[in-house]
């Protein structure tokens, strides 16, 4: 069974510094990787998406990275700012299909970036 | 382009009421249908997902059912809400070799 680890669970940074997030996943065999973001009482809003062929996407100032064979992902934000703050999600979708449509969610890291 | 609807975004019903939440998909066709809950304090939980019209998976046993009448229509229902199925729900849809769009989330609060 697929389990998903995200540290840490809350961040606290100030303005203007660079932060990374991370994510673990126990089976190596996934499809792809996705980060959302989630703000109080919001849906999920989707990040970056990683194929299981690829080793980074970059969207901004964020930049996501994976290495499937050690089951980690990174979530890398620059010159972080207050409106980043939120809580951030790594999900994984396995091989395969029938019931394997179903994402792997972690628990979160819920960022904060202090003024 | 591609957008998902949901509604209502809040909703407050009694116990033993009846529920029906809607989502619906823009901007693609035979998509992946899910329906998740998010409880206070928990992580997303999938619910029901549906790979076709008429084509339902349920992942939780419970009181609440799902179903597709349309290619791009999932409804999330209940004949008698519990005091437990209070809950944000999110609608979300995907395609193969996509990755996952959610809708904006219904907060149910059963009273």
């Amino acid at each position: 069974k697929q389990e998903v680890t995200q540290i840490p669970a809350a961040l606290s940074v100030p303005e203007g510094e660079n932060l990374v997030l991370n994510c673990s996943f126990t089976d190596s065999a996934i499809y792809n990787l996705q980060w959302f973001r989630q703000d109080p009482g919001k849906g999920l809003t989707s990040l970056l998406l990683i194929q299981s062929s690829q080793r980074e996407q970059t969207s901004g100032r964020l930049n996501a990275s994976l290495d499937k064979s050690s089951g980690r992902s990174t979530l890398y934000i620059a010159a972080s700012q207050p409106g980043d703050s939120a809580t951030y999600l790594c999900a994984v979708r396995p091989v395969g299909g029938g019931s394997n449509y179903k994402l792997t969610f972690g628990k979160g890291t819920l960022l904060t970036v202090n003024p | 382009s591609q957008t998902i609807h949901q509604w209502p975004a809040t909703l407050v019903q009694p116990v033993g009421s009846p529920l029906s939440l809607e989502c619906t998909v823009e901007g693609t066709s035979n998509p992946n249908l899910y329906w998740y809950r998010q409880a206070a304090g928990r992580g997303l939980q999938l619910l029901f997902y549906s790979v076709g019209i008429g084509q339902i998976s349920s992942e939780v046993p419970q009181n609440l059912s799902a179903s597709r009448p349309q290619d791009r229509q999932f409804i999330l229902s209940s004949k008698k809400l519990l005091l437990s199925d209070s809950g944000f729900y999110l609608c979300a849809w995907s395609v193969t070799q996509g990755g996952y769009t959610f809708g904006s989330g219904t907060r149910l609060t059963v009273v």
